[in-house]
């Protein structure tokens, strides 16, 4: 059974703190993704990877960093938690290479985060 | 650009009546791919269908059906004799082959009542 795993359901940090969120899946994929969904707004793509030490940015980077070191990881970072990423953040991972986008996506649970 | 539009933000029905999601999208593309995700109360989206443009066959899978229609830009999905298990939020979205990016609508809360 297919799975993508994230490391918190929910989170809560202060205004500055540096935040990490993990994402784990066991299927094997070359792309890995991370989106925050707020009320109103669908999802909304943070980063993606096509490959292990690759990335690229999404609609809306900024605040945010990625790291993947090994194929199965693909952790999102927050240099300096704000409050306006307070925000349910999904992971989701899919089989094609070169950063395709036309293949179903897995997702994991998602994390919601909170600011204060 | 691309672009995909729910209008409907809510819906609420009794169980075992038919309810229909509307999606609408814009692309000026040729190829193209639209996708209905399901996300229950759980979290986590799961994948229902994924349509590419030159496929317009309507599809049934049980209950559910989608109704693909290029000359309206629509890809509407119809759940028939709902169930309170359908009670969730349906999120569609559109990929355009060589644009790296997967553009979701705003998505619709479906609640179904007993």
């Amino acid at each position: 059974d297919v799975k993508v795993t994230q490391s918190s359901r929910y989170l809560v940090k202060r205004t500055g703190e540096k935040v990490f969120l993990e994402c784990v899946q066991d299927m094997d994929h070359e792309n890995m993704f991370w989106y925050r969904q707020d009320p109103g707004l669908g999802l909304r793509l943070i980063y993606f990877s096509y490959d292990v030490k690759m990335k690229e940015k999404g609609d809306i980077p900024e605040g945010y960093s990625v790291s993947r070191e090994k194929k199965e990881r693909f952790s999102l970072i927050l240099e300096s938690a704000s409050t306006n990423q307070t925000s349910m953040y999904l992971c989701a991972s899919s089989l094609s290479s070169s950063g395709s986008f036309t293949d179903e996506q897995f997702f994991g649970p998602g994390t919601r985060l909170t600011v204060l | 650009a691309q672009k995909v539009t729910q209008a409907q933000t809510e819906i609420s029905v009794v169980e075992k009546e038919d309810v229909t999601l509307d999606c609408v999208y814009e692309t000026r593309d040729t190829t193209y791919y639209l996708f209905w995700y399901k996300q229950p109360p759980s979290g986590e989206l799961v994948f229902l269908i994924r349509r590419n443009s030159f496929d317009e066959q309507n599809e049934i899978s049980g209950r559910y059906s989608w109704n693909f229609q290029k000359s309206t830009s629509s890809f509407n999905f119809t759940i028939t004799a709902s169930q309170v298990v359908d009670s969730a939020v349906y999120f569609c979205a559109l990929s355009v082959r060589g644009a790296q990016k997967l553009v979701f609508g705003q998505g619709t809360r479906l609640t179904i009542n007993p």
